[in-house]
């Protein structure tokens, strides 16, 4: 089955404590991204992988890394967690770049404390 | 710069009415338009698309959408709601010469009502 599977689903933390939610796709899409959903605010794109080794910024990356060291993976890595990076993170695919249909993960709700 | 509006945050209708989710854009260029459901808990799922072609394109559980150029607006439409079809909805654009960015409206909750 085509998907995309992040990891964890529900996680709480402290202030400052790295963590890393993980994104796996098994459908050998070149683009993958991360987005977060907040109320009002629709989603927003925190980052973007074109290919592997190859990443870059979407509108809101403060607090944010990410690595695409395989074409399956693209790993969102919050160094040192703040309260307003409480949120809900999506990771998506797409064969062919934002225009075409993407594919969503479930979906990892962040609260820190 | 691109951008989404989706002007109401919450459409209710009752089951068996015909339902419109509005959506207007502003991309330079031609627009690459689509729709997004989400269901209570899940990620967003991809109901239809427009890049070229007739402008009235249909999708995934009887939706379609209408595209208007001179209005800018790609309204998703069903004929006859189902009380099923409650969820939050994304309008989203992206264009020709930007194929990294997909821009999200803030969504509308649909509520259909038995």
């Amino acid at each position: 089955e085509a998907q995309v599977t992040q990891n964890p689903r529900y996680l709480i933390t402290v202030t400052g404590k790295k963590l890393t939610v993980t994104c796996s796709q098994n459908m050998n899409h070149e683009y993958m991204s991360w987005y977060r959903q907040d109320p009002g605010l629709g989603l927003r794109q925190i980052y973007y992988s074109m290919n592997v080794e190859v990443t870059d910024k979407g509108d809101v990356p403060e607090g944010y890394k990410v690595s695409r060291k395989e074409k399956r993976n693209f790993p969102l890595i919050l160094e040192s967690p703040s309260p307003n990076q409480t949120s809900l993170y999506f990771c998506a695919s797409s064969l062919g770049g934002a225009n075409t249909e993407a594919f969503f993960g479930q979906g990892t709700r962040l609260t820190v404390v | 710069a691109q951008s989404v509006a989706q002007p109401e945050d919450q459409v209710n209708v009752a089951e068996g009415n015909p339902l419109t989710v509005k959506c207007t854009y502003s991309v330079s260029g031609n627009p690459y338009l689509f729709w997004y459901v989400q269901y209570p808990n899940r990620g967003l799922q991809f109901l239809l698309k427009y890049i070229t072609g007739d402008n009235l394109v249909k999708g995934s559980y009887g939706f379609e959408a209408e595209f208007n150029k001179s209005q800018t607006s790609f309204h998703l439409k069903k004929p006859s709601a189902l009380v099923s079809d409650s969820a939050l909805y994304f309008c989203a654009v992206s264009s020709p010469g930007a194929t990294n960015k997909l821009i999200f409206g803030t969504g509308t909750l649909l509520a259909v009502q038995p």
